[in-house]
């Protein structure tokens, strides 16, 4: 089986402009989290979706959003890029519940200038 | 709140040597417990997991944990590390509705 997929892998910003990144998850995997790792706040969980729809969501601002369409494909955009946006964000997939283990993509490395 | 710490940053060991990595969480109940390992630019590759039952589990590459719920505790063990374990190790946490990870400890393999 094809391991979860993240395009770009890397991408250069400015602030105020937008992004969108994208997470393709294993073939029948179901639920799709998203994660910011920063040097300084570490790992935190952004949102999970789940059948398209936003199951759990963590403690970040509402410029952080994303989908996910009927092939469990999703998108997770960010609005009015901040210089603190700058991250490696994670995507990872699992066939359920978000408790379930998850297998994680290689990650999209954002930097924003 | 949900939690997780990991109270070393860093730790160096000399291959061949055993290794302990220590995990603990707060919450109110037990929660799904992991360890992940993620090697410098890449995503996180997960060790092991306990859910319920044995509280010795068993993971790949080696790699052992405890779950031992009165000191709310899930330590991560090897018994002899190999220089190909140097990386960083996340003790992970989560309760269905959220996923918190600890700050990670950077592991250093001597030769």
């Amino acid at each position: 089986k094809a391991g979860v997929t993240q395009t770009p892998r890397y991408l250069i910003k400015t602030r105020g402009q937008q992004v969108t990144l994208s997470c393709s998850p294993i073939s029948g995997h179901r639920s799709v989290s998203w994660y910011q790792q920063t040097p300084g706040q570490g790992l935190q969980f952004l949102f999970e979706y789940f059948s398209e729809t936003q199951r759990n969501k963590g403690n970040f601002p509402g410029r952080f959003s994303g989908r996910q369409f009927s092939n469990s494909r999703s998108e997770m955009n960010v609005s009015t890029l901040e210089l603190g946006d700058s991250a490696l964000y994670l995507c990872a997939s699992s066939l359920g519940a978000l408790g379930e283990t998850q297998y994680f993509g290689p990650g999209t490395r954002l930097l924003v200038l | 709140a949900q939690s997780v710490t990991q109270p070393d940053i860093h730790i160096t060991v000399s291959e061949g040597a055993s290794l302990e990595l220590r995990c603990n969480y707060s919450y109110g109940a037990t929660p799904y417990l992991f360890w992940y390992v993620q090697s410098p630019g890449q995503g996180l590759q997960l060790l092991l997991k306990y859910f319920s039952g044995d509280t010795l589990v068993q993971g790949i590459k080696g790699f052992e944990a405890e779950f031992k719920r009165s000191q709310s505790s899930f330590n991560l063990r090897k018994p002899s590390v190999h220089w190909s374990d140097a990386a960083e190790y996340f003790c992970a946490v989560s309760n269905n509705n959220d996923m918190r990870f600890g700050a990670g400890t950077r592991l250093t393999v001597k030769p």
